[in-house]
C-alpha cells in the first residue's frame, strides 16, 4: 500500500542555517504530496504543495520538487528562523476509490537563537 | 473563508466515561476526515464521510468509536466507553470535492483519560 517515510527528528539547527528533511514515498497511482506544519498545541497547516511530477511547491521560504524518479519530496529552506520550530509533516494524497491521505510520522524542528 | 471549527479543545475523563467531539467544517467541503493523532505520531485515518455518507471507517474501533455526519456539513465523533489509550488529539479535516483540492485541518480536540 501507499506509505510516507520521512527523516527522524529532532532536528537543531542554529538561525539562518539550512533546512533540509527527507520525504519519500511509495504510491500506486499518481499522488499529489504535501508538507504541513504543527506548531505547539495546534493543527496541522498546509505549508505547500506539489500536485505532479517536476512540480516545485514553495510558500514562506520553504520549497520542496516533486521527483518521481526518486520518490521523494524533501523539503528545504535556505535560512531558518526561531519561528519556524514545529513539527514537519509530509503526506500524500491519492486516488484509491476516494481520495485518501497518508502521513509520515512528523519531523520535529528546533532552531536556536 | 472560515476555517474548520472544533470543540472542545480540551477534555479530561476517566476511563470508562464517555466523550463527544464536534466538527463543522468548511463550507462546501464535501469530504470530512475525522483524525487520531498520538504523540509523537503522524495523524492516522479513523473516519471518512463525502457528504454524509462513510467512505472509509475500516480503522475505526467501532466498538467503542462512532461518527456521523447530519446533512452532509457538521459531525460528531463519539467514544464510549474511553480507555486509557485514547488519549490523543482527535483533527478534523475537510476538503471539497475537486480532483486538486486540498485538506485543511481543525485546530483538533486534545483528550486525556485517566
Amino acid at each position: 500500500g501507499d506509505s510516507v517515510t520521512q527523516m527522524e527528528g529532532p532536528v537543531t539547527l542554529s538561525e539562518e542555517a539550512f533546512l533540509t528533511i527527507n520525504c519519500t514515498y511509495t504510491a500506486t497511482g499518481y499522488p499529489s504530496l504535501f508538507w504541513y506544519v504543527q506548531y505547539p498545541g495546534e493543527g496541522l497547516q498546509l505549508l505547500l504543495k506539489a500536485t505532479k511530477a517536476d512540480d516545485k511547491g514553495s510558500n514562506k521560504g520553504f520549497e520542496a520538487t516533486y521527483r518521481k524518479e526518486t520518490t521523494s519530496f524533501h523539503l528545504e529552506k535556505g535560512s531558518v528562523q526561531v519561528s519556524d520550530s514545529a513539527v514537519y509533516f509530509c503526506a500524500l494524497s491519492d486516488y484509491i476509490g476516494t481520495y485518501k491521505y497518508i502521513f509520515g510520522t512528523g519531523t520535529r524542528l528546533k532552531v536556536l537563537a | 473563508e472560515a476555517g474548520v471549527a472544533q470543540s472542545p479543545r480540551y477534555k479530561i475523563i476517566e476511563k470508562r466515561q464517555s466523550v463527544a467531539f464536534w466538527c463543522n467544517p468548511i463550507s462546501g467541503h464535501a469530504t470530512l476526515y475525522w483524525y487520531q493523532q498520538i504523540l509523537g505520531q503522524g495523524p492516522k485515518l479513523l473516519i471518512q464521510f463525502q457528504n454524509n455518507g462513510v467512505v472509509d471507517d475500516s480503522q475505526l474501533p467501532k466498538d467503542r468509536f462512532s461518527a456521523e455526519r447530519l446533512k452532509g456539513v457538521d459531525s460528531t465523533l463519539k467514544i464510549q466507553p474511553a480507555k486509557l489509550e485514547d488519549s490523543a488529539v482527535y483533527l478534523c479535516a475537510s476538503r471539497p470535492g475537486t480532483r486538486l483540492g486540498t485538506q485543511y485541518f481543525g485546530p483538533g480536540t486534545r483528550l486525556l483519560v485517566l
